[in-house]
């Protein structure tokens, strides 16, 4: 049992390219998300999904789009990269709001855009 | 605009002693608080998490007290242990959502 992968896990992008963060999981769950974590900042919503085909914007989703053709995969793209959104980029997924759910969050990637 | 503040920003306690991170909300529309336990690289992992109608939850050596008249919650580390050093993030969930606002972390060390 995998949980979430995602990848790559560490990236280098130049100013203006554009590129898609994997994000998978095996769990069935409905519902996943996509956080950036910076220093002193904690960990801020991008984009997250109720499931297959609804997706909705979070609290910093400018420069980012999400797509969730399939309940397993829900892959972030930057249009055009900036310095800005260097950062680390964590994917996480999450069963029902039940008594005591949670998100399970990957690994992350490590983005750095020069 | 920062709906979940925590403090402090680091804490260094000794082995066996008692950590203790704060969190205030603003919004009263949230109804789940989880507290995540991050070691460096990897992804955050949830601890412990509670509902605004009991006011202390307690698994194992982690206690999270609930003060909902002043919009407060806090996680208590009991006997804590260098293996518990990490970073401690809380977080509230708006009602009837899926999402979560993050507080802004606390790294904690515990000395051996």
């Amino acid at each position: 049992n995998a949980g979430v992968t995602q990848t790559p896990k560490f990236q280098v992008l130049k100013t203006g390219q554009s590129m898609t963060l994997q994000c998978a999981q095996d769990m069935n769950h409905e519902y996943m998300s996509w956080y950036r974590q910076d220093p002193g900042m904690g960990l801020r919503l991008i984009h997250y999904s109720v499931g297959a085909g609804i997706t909705d914007q979070g609290e910093v989703p400018n420069g980012y789009n999400v797509s969730r053709s399939t309940t397993e995969d829900f892959p972030l793209r930057l249009l055009s990269a900036a310095p800005s959104q260097t950062s680390v980029y964590f994917c996480a997924s999450s069963y029902s709001r039940g008594a005591r759910w949670g998100y399970t969050f990957g690994s992350g990637t490590r983005l750095t855009v020069v | 605009q920062q709906q979940v503040k925590q403090s402090p920003q680091s804490l260094i306690v000794q082995k066996g002693g008692i950590s203790i991170i704060n969190c205030a909300y603003e919004n009263t529309a949230f109804d789940y608080f989880p507290w995540y336990q991050q070691f460096p690289g990897k992804g955050p992992a949830l601890l412990i998490a509670i509902r605004p109608d009991v006011s202390e939850k307690k698994e194992g050596r982690f206690t999270i007290s609930f003060n909902k008249s002043a919009k407060q919650f806090s996680l208590h580390i009991m006997d804590s242990q260098p293996g518990d050093s990490a970073t401690y993030f809380c977080a509230a969930s708006p009602s009837g959502t899926y999402k979560y606002i993050f507080g802004t972390g606390t790294r904690l060390k515990v000395l051996a």
